[in-house]
């Protein structure tokens, strides 16, 4: 089936440092991407929608300039946490949308990062 | 914006019992997505549903779609200790395309 490979599984860096995070769809083409962001026992916030070709659509209150957001090709999207601070500490996971061979569709998730800003 | 309610927020419950967990959202949804989620690990595909009404199963799990597309539920029967985790739904947007996600149902399995 389709599978989202993010890396790394899990990051530490210092406080002022940057962070980037990576989402390659193995056997499909991703044309889109999103970028969740979950802190302990919560669920999933959609934080970004990263298109091929094309500026990331941010979601309200998530600042574009700290979290940029690349998507190169059709099957890598990248997470790139700028100038992190501890408040930045979370489990981010990325998705891509998936079709059957009908009209059906759902959403492969990739592993996630767990990101500890120290 | 959109909101998903899911409950219960928690279960804790003996291997063999049955398990329901239901969403309600406050408008329709096209599609809705039940997931599994384990430490340290991103949320699993279980049950997709895609019509109305439309109930369907996955092994020891069923999942329906409500009639008024605003709301789901979730059914484990015959739990076992690696059904513990973390349930979620989610409602699909058909206008924005974005996955709208519930606050999740925590559930433990004591054997």
């Amino acid at each position: 089936g389709a599978v989202v490979s993010q890396h790394p599984s899990w990051v530490i860096c210092k406080s002022g440092t940057s962070v980037k995070i990576e989402c390659r769809s193995l056997d499909f083409q991703a044309t889109t991407m999103f970028w969740y962001r979950q802190f302990p026992k919560q669920s999933l916030m959609l934080m970004a929608t990263s298109n091929e070709g094309s500026k990331a659509t941010y979601e309200q209150g998530v600042e574009k300039d700290k979290f940029l957001i690349n998507h190169a090709s059709l099957t890598l999207s990248t997470l790139t946490v700028t100038s992190a601070h501890p408040e930045d500490s979370s489990f981010y996971i990325c998705s891509a949308p998936i079709w059957d061979s009908g009209p059906h569709y759902g959403y492969t998730f990739g592993s996630g990062t767990r990101l500890t800003v120290v | 914006g959109q909101q998903l309610n899911q409950s219960p927020q928690s279960m804790f419950i003996q291997e063999g019992e049955d398990v329901s967990m239901n969403c309600t959202s406050s408008s329709i949804f096209n599609t809705w997505l039940w997931y599994k989620q384990e430490p340290g690990e991103g949320p699993v595909l279980l049950i997709a549903l895609y019509k109305a009404g439309e109930l369907t199963s996955n092994g020891r799990l069923t999942a329906q779609f409500g009639i008024t597309r605003k709301d789901s539920f979730l059914n484990i029967s015959a739990s076992i200790p690696s059904d513990v985790g973390i349930y979620f739904c989610a409602g699909h947007d058909g206008n924005t395309g974005k996955l709208i996600f519930g606050q999740g149902t925590t559930l433990q399995v004591k054997p």
